[in-house]
């Protein structure tokens, strides 16, 4: 079965530090999300991507934060100067064409900021 | 903005038992609602989907019934299991909106043997 898989499953960084999460989405996949969870809190979008462009943003989207897809295939968040608050899990989603709704998520990447 | 909320952290059902997660939302506009079940340190995995036009769904041992004036939804587990004990999360998509999904806080489900 098709999965989303996210790169690397734990990341450990310093306070300033420049961090990319990598993700692969499904391949006939045409959303593409970011959404974070600091432990023992609800799960945030952060941003929503389609036709190579950012649709949507939060709050929490702000200018320390990016989004590209590079090459086609990976989908990748980069935080250009890690703050102890970043510290959460990292969760990219796809989504096929309009249906049920459904969006398809990886098993996160921790991110851990001393 | 707290357009989906779940108002219980917990619930606590014996194994065979029915298990009712409600959610409650703000915004009409909703397309679709979503339930996903979550495990620690691991993503969220998709259960069921109700699109607004409808008010019930059932897959297995699922249902989502979707009450649009009361702006309410509830999951059914029966017979809930070991095996369903985990986080359930709530979610609600606008597909103007980039098609962003919005969850609740969660609803930690614990099915005892």
């Amino acid at each position: 079965e098709p999965e989303v898989t996210q790169t690397p499953s734990h990341q450990v960084t310093q306070m300033g530090q420049e961090v990319i999460l990598r993700c692969v989405p499904i391949s006939n996949h045409l959303y593409f999300y970011w959404y974070r969870q600091i432990l023992g809190q609800k799960v945030e979008f952060l941003v929503s991507f389609y036709n190579n462009e950012i649709s949507e943003k939060s709050e929490i989207f702000d200018d320390q934060f990016s989004v590209e897809r590079p090459d086609g295939s990976n989908f990748t968040l980069k935080i250009r100067s890690t703050k102890l608050e970043d510290s959460a899990m990292y969760f990219c989603a796809s989504r096929g064409l309009v249906g049920t709704g459904e969006l398809f998520f990886g098993e996160g990447s921790r991110l851990t900021v001393l | 903005d707290q357009q989906v909320k779940q108002n219980s952290p917990s619930l606590s059902v014996q194994e065979g038992r029915i298990s009712i997660l409600n959610c409650d939302y703000t915004n009409s506009m909703f397309d679709y609602f979503l339930w996903y079940k979550k495990y620690p340190a691991e993503g969220p995995t998709f259960l069921i989907s109700i699109s607004s036009i409808k008010d019930k769904n059932e897959d297995g041992r699922f249902t989502v019934f979707l009450n649009k004036s009361a702006k309410h939804l509830s999951l059914h587990i029966v017979p809930s299991q070991p095996g369903d004990s985990a986080v359930y999360f709530c979610a609600a998509l606008l597909e103007t909106s980039g098609s962003r999904l919005t969850f609740g806080e969660g609803t930690q489900l614990t099915v005892n043997p």
